[in-house]
């Protein structure tokens, strides 16, 4: 079992929708991300977040709107999303601080029809 | 601009065999850290190692261990006497000097045979 929980595992939604990506931990890491993975690529950093503040947006469509409510949750809110975002979505977290090993989730697999 | 490299894009070997996965990396910076990450099929991306600039030394882990020179800009990741339960995709990091950001490599996928 991994220690960042993400939810949902899969999710298939319609361009018009809008849903939520979950993601929890509670190894007390500050540094929490956002990544999205195409089949037989890398992961790409989406968002990075370090003490509930972002950090880092790396020019991510506003139809993806990440949120960090507080130290042990970080959310991914998606609308009106494209066929070409179907991907697999990891959440990530880390001690605050550079060259710090990430601890990932499972991921969820978005299909967007 | 850093840059990591991962040349072979699959290995299949068959269970009890010694394989290496190669990354050769690019940096300016005389202190940087580099890491192995696992990717089973299940999705999650598993830490395996970190290592510094500084420490040239080998690692070993069980059946893993890991040659780290400076000399040719190399990481490389040995599984001795692989078993089915290794077949992933394994990825070599660089993490961005003074960042968040990693460097990924492209990847190797490793098929373990029984």
């Amino acid at each position: 079992d991994t220690e960042v929980t993400q939810t949902p595992k899969h999710l298939v939604m319609g361009m018009t929708n809008k849903k939520s990506l979950k993601c929890e931990q509670h190894m007390g890491h500050r540094a929490m991300y956002w990544y999205k993975q195409k089949a037989k690529k890398p992961p790409e950093l989406m968002f990075v977040y370090s003490y509930e503040k972002l950090s880092i947006n790396e020019s991510v469509p506003s139809r993806f709107s990440p949120e960090c409510p507080n130290s042990s949750l970080l959310n991914l809110h998606l609308h009106a999303l494209q066929p070409e975002d179907s991907a697999l979505y990891l959440c990530a977290s880390s001690h605050a601080g550079f060259n710090q090993p990430q601890h990932f989730g499972d991921g969820t697999r978005l299909s967007i029809l | 601009a850093q840059k990591v490299t991962q040349a072979q894009t699959e290995i299949s070997v068959v269970e009890k065999e010694d394989v290496t996965l190669d990354c050769v990396y690019e940096t300016r910076d005389t202190t940087y850290y580099l890491f192995w990450y696992k990717q089973p099929p299940s999705g999650e991306l598993v830490f395996l190692i970190r290592r510094n600039s500084f420490d040239e030394q080998n690692e070993i882990s069980g059946r893993y261990s890991w040659n780290f020179q400076k000399s040719t800009s190399s990481f490389n990741f040995t599984i001795t006497a692989s078993q089915v339960v290794d077949s992933a995709v394994y990825f070599c990091a660089l993490p961005n000097t003074g960042g968040f950001k990693t460097i990924f490599g492209a990847g190797t996928r490793l098929f373990v045979k029984a």
